[in-house]
């Protein structure tokens, strides 16, 4: 699998945007780029996958590049309920479901 | 609630000794993948189950087993357990033809 980059930690203020990079420069043509979040004491959660384009859901957008060499997860208005280990992941295409294979992540602190 | 259910939530159990680990996937979802969290590790992957039969598998140790019953419910099975062994243990599950990953609460593992 390609491997992905994230910063060990951000901090980020409460009620403001936080943008949490992710750099992918092997990814290939096929591989999709997901977020996991993982909240203390509890198992991964689901935050937004693209492949392309930029997406966005009720949690979260996802900016991906031109040269999808990299991706940003961008939390519109952080909460302190967002404070969690952020993972970016690269998987294989829809229809094809497999294990997720996580790095180390980015913990992200919301300053209050 | 992701919907997917582990049990037990602790498990204390000494070096030697067997263990079982219980996983009931969302209602429908035909995937399942056991993760194991140690400190030193991370998040690693087990093994992965589509409608009963192995589908994948990572680093998961001989001494470690795992099924997926016909109604999809999977056990993990851990023997001859040793101190190392000590970690929590995740079971995700998913539709199978896409790739969004729900994940249980997990099973925390002390090996005395």
């Amino acid at each position: 699998d390609a491997k992905t980059t994230q910063p060990n930690s951000m901090e980020s203020n409460e009620e403001e945007p936080v943008h949490l990079p992710c750099n992918h420069s092997t990814i290939s043509g096929t591989d999709y780029i997901h977020w996991y979040r993982q909240l203390p004491s509890q198992g991964p959660e689901y935050v937004i996958h693209g492949l392309t384009s930029n997406v966005n859901n009720r949690m979260a957008s996802l900016a991906i590049a031109e040269d999808r060499k990299s991706s940003t997860l961008i939390l519109h208005r952080a909460t302190l309920r967002d404070a969690a280990v952020y993972y970016c992941i690269l998987s294989g295409p829809s229809g094809s479901a497999r294990q997720l294979t996580f790095g180390s992540g980015t913990q992200l602190t919301v300053l209050p | 609630d992701s919907g997917v259910t582990q049990t037990p939530k602790h498990l204390i159990t000494a070096t030697g000794q067997r263990v079982t680990l219980r996983c009931s996937p969302r209602s429908g979802d035909l995937s399942v993948y056991w993760y194991q969290q140690s400190l030193d590790q991370g998040l690693q992957f087990l093994i992965q189950y589509y409608n009963g039969e192995e589908r994948a598998k990572g680093n998961i140790l001989e001494r470690f087993s795992a099924q997926q019953f016909p109604d999809l419910h999977s056990e993990l099975n851990l023997s001859s357990l040793e101190l190392g062994d000590s970690a929590l243990y995740f079971c995700a599950s998913s539709a199978g033809t896409y790739n969004e990953q729900f994940f249980g609460p997990g099973t925390r593992l002390t090996v005395l």
